[in-house]
């Protein structure tokens, strides 16, 4: 069975740019979550999908946005990046929508300057 | 809205030591459990989880939780520490009468075990 995978491991990007990270869900699992790790701080969600659809946004603008494919992969794309964005952003699959535990991949390195 | 409390940023012990780390919650509705480790450069791995019945629950690697809805609290316990358990341990809650499945995480604890 493979786990959740995630791509790129690391990423520099500049201030003002766009980024797509993407993520591969585990085998079986239909529901991705998004979130993002600032250093120091606990993971914080920024969205889910569930069958190709938003199920749900936590606190974070609209340059943040998402897809879910029919094969349950998904993109995280965040357009005007801020320094601020600078994070380990983590992927999160599970079989349910609801109230499961969640299976994270090993995120992708964001640094922006 | 839910809410995690990890009290303390870092928890020294000695190897052979007993490991607590304490996880408070805020919650509406009885919520769901869960404690993850994260390794350094790596991403969460799931300890343990708790969803209904037996308030004690069993994890991977030794590491037991009990829920507590009277303190709503639910603290990880090792019996006895070894040294790759040196991570950072975070607590978080779902509500399990929710939309969707997110998590609410607490800021997390480091744990350093000691030779």
């Amino acid at each position: 069975e493979t786990g959740v995978t995630q791509s790129p491991t690391h990423l520099i990007k500049t201030r003002g740019q766009q980024v797509t990270l993407r993520c591969s869900s585990q085998s079986g699992h239909n529901t991705v979550s998004w979130y993002q790790q600032a250093l120091g701080q606990g993971p914080q969600f920024i969205f889910q999908y569930y069958r190709e659809e938003e199920n749900g946004r936590g606190n974070f603008p609209p340059r943040f946005s998402g897809l879910q494919f029919p094969n349950y992969s998904s993109e995280l794309n965040v357009n005007a990046l801020e320094l601020d964005d600078s994070a380990l952003y983590l992927c999160a699959s599970s079989s349910l929508a609801g109230g499961y535990e969640q299976y994270f991949g090993p995120g992708t390195r964001l640094t922006v300057t | 809205a839910q809410s995690v409390t990890q009290l303390g940023s870092h928890v020294s012990v000695s190897e052979g030591a007993l490991v607590l780390l304490r996880c408070n919650y805020s919650s509406s509705v009885p919520p769901y459990l869960f404690w993850y480790v994260q390794y350094p450069n790596q991403g969460l791995q799931l300890l343990l989880k708790y969803t209904t019945g037996a308030t004690l629950v069993k994890g991977i690697n030794g590491f037991e939780a009990e829920f507590k809805k009277s303190e709503t609290s639910f603290h990880l316990t090792k019996p006895s520490a070894h040294m790759s358990d040196a991570a950072e341990y975070f607590c978080a809650v779902s509500d399990p009468r929710g939309a969707n499945s997110k998590l609410t995480f607490g800021k997390g604890i480091t744990l350093s075990v000691r030779p």
